[in-house]
C-alpha cells in the first residue's frame, strides 16, 4: 500500500524558515519524481516544486522560486520541502504527492497518490 | 502559463441525478487532463487521467472527455459518497495546474 507521510508543519514568523518532510513506503521510491502541492484554507490547489526521480533536476512555481528548495533522499524514503522567507501567502496545508510516470525524469504531471498534509501558517 | 477553467463554481444536486462538470484549457492541451475528487478534511483523489482513462478502483459511474481546451467530468448517477469538491488539472506543460474547483452539494 502506497503511504505518503508529511511532517514539520509549524506556525511561524514572517521571515522564518522551515523544513518540511514526507516520508514514503509501498512503491520504488526513487523510480518516480515527487511534487508538492499546496492548499490555502478555503481555496484550491497549487502546484508548488518538482523534483526528479534521482533528484538532479528541480522546478518551482513562480510564487516560490528563489525562496523553497524541494530535495530528496532515495536512501531514506524521504521528500524535503526548504521553505526561506516565508510570507503570510505562504500559509497552506502541504501535500506531498507521487507522480504517476516511472522512470520520466519531469513526471508526467499527473498525481496518483497523496499524503494527508501538513500545515504551514505563516504569522507574527 | 496555461490558465484552466472550471464551470460551474458549485452545484446542487440530488442522489441519483445525472451531473456534468466542464473544465476549459486557455490553449490546447491534447488529452494531457486529469480530474481530482476532495473530499473536506482529505486529500485530492485522483479520479481520471489521460482527460477519459478511469483509475483503479474509481466506480465507473465517474467518466471523462474532451480534448484540445474542452473537457467534461460527468457523474451518471450521484451517489451519497460523491458530494465534495472537483478539480480539474493540465498536464500538457510546465507548470502543472489546477482548475478554480466545483463544489458538488445536496439539493
Amino acid at each position: 500500500e502506497v503511504q505518503l507521510v508529511e511532517s514539520g508543519g509549524v506556525v511561524v514568523q514572517p521571515g522564518g524558515s522551515l523544513r518540511l518532510s514526507c516520508a514514503a513506503s509501498g512503491f520504488t521510491f526513487d523510480d518516480y519524481a515527487m511534487h508538492w502541492v499546496r492548499q490555502a484554507p478555503g481555496k484550491g490547489l497549487e502546484w508548488v516544486s518538482l523534483i526528479s526521480w534521482d533528484g538532479g533536476s528541480t522546478y518551482y512555481a513562480d510564487s516560490v522560486k528563489g525562496r523553497f528548495t524541494i530535495s530528496r533522499d532515495n536512501s531514506k524514503n524521504s521528500l524535503y520541502l526548504q521553505m526561506n522567507s516565508l510570507r503570510a501567502e505562504d500559509t497552506a496545508l502541504y501535500y506531498c504527492a507521487k507522480d504517476m510516470g516511472p522512470g520520466a525524469e519531469r513526471g508526467v504531471y499527473y498525481f496518483d497518490y497523496w499524503g494527508q498534509g501538513t500545515l504551514v501558517t505563516v504569522s507574527s | 502559463d496555461i490558465q484552466m477553467t472550471q464551470s460551474p463554481s458549485s452545484v446542487s444536486a440530488s442522489v441519483g441525478d445525472r451531473v456534468t462538470i466542464t473544465c476549459r484549457a486557455s490553449q490546447g492541451i491534447s488529452s494531457w487532463l486529469a480530474w481530482y475528487q476532495q473530499k473536506p478534511g482529505k486529500a485530492p483523489k485522483l479520479l481520471i487521467y489521460a482527460a477519459s482513462s478511469l483509475q483503479s478502483g474509481v466506480p465507473s459511474r465517474f467518466s471523462g472527455s474532451g480534448s484540445g481546451t474542452d473537457f467534461t467530468l460527468t457523474i451518471s448517477s450521484l451517489q451519497p459518497e460523491d458530494f465534495a469538491t472537483y478539480y480539474c488539472q493540465q498536464a500538457n506543460s510546465f507548470p502543472p495546474a489546477f482548475g478554480g474547483g466545483t463544489k458538488v452539494e445536496i439539493k
